[in-house]
């Protein structure tokens, strides 16, 4: 799966919204662009994922440019619940590879 | 409806002693994987089972590490003569079929002593 490269970590005040950005470059043109949050002391727990076009749910938008190169997840109201490392990952459609590869992650602070 | 459960939550163990950790996946979930987590480190994927396949063991660090999956549900994480390095969150997830959302667990917390 290709790399995404995202910021080390982010502050937001809460009840405002959040955009967390994510690069990835080298995405292949089968490549899904998935979001996952691990909040402390929990597992991972899926967020949001697209392909071409923005998509919204119930947690969150996801905004993919044009390109693809690029996204950026936006929680629109943060609350102190939403302090997590949130993951930008890469997951292809095809190949062997079944696992999530997780980078680093950007870890969100929600100020009261 | 019930999600991944892992047990035990936490376990300290001495080194050089066998550890087991238990998932249990969510009811229908043909896929399932372990991870591991070391403190302040990214998750690490150890192994893949999918159905009746031949599971992808591709991220066991040595083979002191095993897993099975019984029956397409259960699965057990075997740590052989525990080291220290060893000492990590290992978290299971399962998804309905390969590539689909994967949901986690709540991870157990092993410390080797």
């Amino acid at each position: 799966d290709a790399k995404t490269t995202q910021p080390n970590s982010m502050e937001s005040n809460e009840e405002e919204p959040v955009h967390l950005p994510c690069n990835h470059s080298t995405i292949s043109g089968t490549d899904y662009i998935h979001w996952y949050r691990q909040l402390p002391s929990q597992g991972p727990e899926y967020v949001i994922h697209g392909l071409t076009s923005n998509v919204n749910n119930r947690m969150a938008s996801l905004a993919i440019a044009e390109d693809r190169k690029s996204s950026t997840l936006i929680l629109h109201r943060a609350t102190l619940r939403d302090a997590a490392v949130y993951y930008c990952i890469l997951r292809g459609s095809s190949g062997s590879a079944r696992q999530l590869t997780f980078g680093s992650g950007t870890q969100l602070t929600v100020l009261p | 409806g019930a999600g991944v459960s892992q047990s035990p939550s936490n376990k300290v163990t001495e080194k050089g002693k066998d550890v087991e950790l238990r998932c249990d996946p969510i009811s229908g979930h043909t896929a399932l994987y372990w991870y591991r987590q070391s403190l302040g480190q990214g998750l690490e994927f150890l192994i893949y089972f999918q159905g009746n396949s031949a599971p992808d063991k591709s991220g066991l660090p040595s083979d002191r590490f095993s897993a099975e999956r019984t029956g397409g549900s259960v699965s057990t994480l075997t740590i052989q003569r525990t080291q220290q390095e060893d000492s990590a969150v290992y978290l299971c997830a399962s998804s309905l079929e390969s590539r689909e959302t994967q949901y986690f667990g709540p991870g157990t917390r092993l410390l080797v002593l």
